[in-house]
């Protein structure tokens, strides 16, 4: 059965620092894989997506990027954090081609201050 | 633009009442549209989702109804119970994503 990985679970981070968030799917091959943040008492905002190594779509410019460095890992990353980057990040999967069921990684909490 | 909305944002309903949440959505090219469901502090969790052709699906006590026409979707909860209480998003396919709707907050009051 196909798993979700995240990590670290909780991070607290001062304002200007840089930041990794790393994803990565077990048991599928050639995941689309998705990043949201949520902030606190909010909706899901899509941030990025890729259907491939190396093909990320960007869906709202920020000081944010992601990486598809491997087939199942997802990097989410920043040079310089503000405090509106605070939430909940979560990765998601879904399979290529011919479903669209996406599922939930356990999330990342990150705390800017 | 790719938009999905969702009503209300908060919804009260006694025990064993019925819960519905309305959502709408923009592209007509839109065939799949999932529901998760979401405990505080937790990860969405997908509940039912239903395609573009099919109008109704059901799983116990929840339900889902599409209307293409007038790009309409809704989910019912029957016999509502206290764990029902939680955030859920409504959503709708586009291309490689789903846009999801802002969340409705259900109670479900004792």
């Amino acid at each position: 059965s196909q798993t979700i990985h995240q990590w670290p679970a909780t991070l607290v981070q001062p304002v200007g620092s840089p930041l990794s968030l790393e994803c990565t799917v077990e048991g599928t091959s050639n995941p689309n894989l998705y990043w949201y943040r949520q902030a606190a008492g909010r909706g899901l905002q899509l941030l990025f997506y890729s259907v491939g190594i190396g093909q990320i779509s960007s869906e709202v410019p920020q000081n944010l990027s992601a990486s598809r460095p491997q087939d199942r890992q997802f990097i989410l990353s920043s040079k310089k954090l503000l405090l509106s980057d605070s939430g909940f990040y979560l990765c998601a999967w879904s399979v290529l081609v011919g479903t669209y069921e996406q599922y939930f990684g356990p999330g990342t909490r990150l705390t800017v201050t | 633009g790719e938009n999905v909305e969702q009503h209300p944002s908060t919804l009260s309903v006694q025990e064993g009442d019925s819960a519905v949440i309305k959502c709408t959505y923009s592209d007509s090219a839109s065939n799949y549209f999932p529901w998760y469901k979401q405990e505080l502090g937790k990860r969405p969790q997908l509940i039912i989702d239903i395609r573009s052709n099919v109008g109704e699906k059901k799983d116990q006590r929840i339900a889902v109804t599409l209307n293409k026409t007038a790009k309409h979707f809704s989910l019912h909860i029957t016999e509502t119970q206290p764990e029902d209480s939680a955030v859920y998003f409504c959503a709708a396919s586009i291309n490689d994503k789903i846009i999801f709707g802002k969340g409705t907050r259900l109670h479900i009051l004792p």
